[in-house]
């Protein structure tokens, strides 16, 4: 199958920094992927939804501010954690669309711990 | 606003037994319906999707679900799990016309035991 990746895979920064993580389709070109956040023992909460060229669309709930999301090219999206407090710390899971199959296919998520 | 429940947070089980995880949603439109797994360290895999046709769906690795449309269910089965089946397993719901964004259930952790 496809293959997302995401880099870092674990990341920790200190409070007010800013982070920044990738998401890239390695063998396919994706013109829309997601990012997700999962908390312990919870589901995935999908909180953006990124179009390549064009805006993100947030859901509900979701400060745009501060997760800053960047779709420039068919195979890589970023999410930049702003000022970055300890209550952003979680694993955050991007998706990206292969519309050919219609199929979503996951990276290995990113863990991020903010001190 | 769609949700997905899945009443088993953690099932555990001896090798050879039968898996049944329960899965409900609750709209009424149409929708995709999906199952993925997650292995210990590893990124999420679908394991099996329904879009139409048979109602019986057979994925990967000897799962399989039923889409139940008077139930809004979706429950994933397998006959005889093995011990490389402990993972977590989430149920997914698409509805047709949200551009492929999916809701996801809490997931089941699946601990199979030897």
């Amino acid at each position: 199958g496809a293959v997302v990746s995401q880099h870092p895979s674990w990341v920790i920064c200190k409070s007010g920094t800013s982070v920044k993580i990738e998401c890239r389709s390695l063998d396919f070109q994706a013109t829309t992927m997601f990012w997700y956040r999962q908390f312990p023992k919870q589901s995935l909460m999908l909180m953006a939804t990124s179009n390549e060229g064009s805006k993100a669309t947030y859901e509900q709930g979701v400060e745009k501010d501060k997760f800053l999301i960047n779709h420039a090219s068919l195979t890589l999206s970023t999410l930049t954690v702003t000022s970055a407090h300890p209550e952003d710390s979680s694993f955050y899971i991007c998706s990206a669309r292969d519309p050919a199959p219609d199929e979503q296919y996951f990276g290995p998520g990113t863990r991020l711990t903010v001190t | 606003a769609q949700s997905v429940s899945q009443h088993n947070h953690h099932v555990i089980l001896s090798e050879a037994a039968s898996l049944e995880l329960g899965c409900n949603y609750s709209y009424g439109g149409t929708v995709n319906l999906f199952w993925y797994v997650q292995y210990p360290g590893q990124h999420l895999q679908l394991l099996l999707k329904y879009f139409s046709g048979d109602p019986l769906v057979k994925g990967i690795k000897g799962f399989e679900a039923e889409f139940i449309k008077s139930k809004f269910s979706f429950n994933l089965r397998k006959p005889s799990v093995q011990w490389s089946d402990t993972a977590e397993y989430f149920c997914a719901v698409k509805h047709t016309g949200t551009a492929s964004k999916l809701t996801f259930g809490t997931g089941t952790r699946l601990q199979v035991t030897l």
